[in-house]
């Protein structure tokens, strides 16, 4: 298994423009999810999806979208960028939104905007 | 969400046990305890998860107060490896989020 995997691994963008972080799990689960991460902070929750066709807000929202057409993939659109979502960005994914399952994490794409 | 207060460092030498203190005084009787820690310039990993009872495996030991208002992750020899922020976190087992806070920043001294 590869586990999760993201693309890019690094991306500069200049403010207003648009783009896609890419994620992609190959063990069949449920919930997937996206976090940011700020320098020096915690991961704060964008995103997530507990199946196919279902997504939901985390705490952090604005400024993304998502979809999830199928049950491997869970890309994050970045609608117009500003230089405030310079961040790491983690996508996740666990077996069940239910049951003390663990999340398996990507290597995460770091992002600059300029 | 329950919240959870650990230290925001600590410092340990290499080879000897390490506690990680984590308290959770508002737990409800349906979270469990999720430990993860996340190496320098890596995503989190999994380190351990409990409800009531100890919980062991290969990384680490999770103890739980008996009236779970705290929980402690033990490293039983830490190693230079181990230097990362270790997260604990409650999640209600019926379906919630991961909430992750601020942590605590081990530096193991070599």
């Amino acid at each position: 298994n590869a586990g999760v995997t993201q693309t890019p691994k690094f991306q500069v963008l200049k403010t207003g423009q648009s783009m896609t972080l890419q994620c992609a799990q190959d063990m069949n689960h449920e919930y997937m999810s996206w976090y940011r991460q700020d320098p020096g902070m915690g991961l704060r929750l964008i995103h997530y999806s507990v199946g196919a066709g279902i997504t939901d807000q985390g705490e952090v929202p604005n400024g993304y979208n998502v979809s999830r057409s199928t049950t491997e993939d869970f890309p994050l659109r970045l609608l117009s960028a500003a230089p405030s979502q310079t961040s790491v960005y983690f996508c996740a994914s666990s077996y069940s939104y239910r049951g003390p399952y663990e999340q398996y994490f990507g290597p995460g794409t770091r992002l600059t905007v300029t | 969400d329950a919240k959870t207060t650990q230290p925001n460092s600590m410092e340990s030498n290499e080879e000897e046990p390490v506690h990680l203190p984590c308290n959770h005084s508002t737990i409800s009787g349906t979270d469990y305890i999720h430990w993860y820690r996340q190496l320098p310039s890596q995503g989190p990993e999994y380190v351990i998860h409990g409800l009531t009872s100890n919980v062991n495996n290969r990384m680490a030991s999770l103890a739980i107060a008996e009236d779970r208002k705290s929980s402690t992750l033990i490293l039983h020899r830490a190693t230079l490896r181990d230097a990362a922020v270790y997260y604990c976190i409650l999640r209600d087992n019926y379906g919630q989020n991961f909430v992750f806070g601020p942590g605590t920043r081990l530096s193991v001294l070599p």
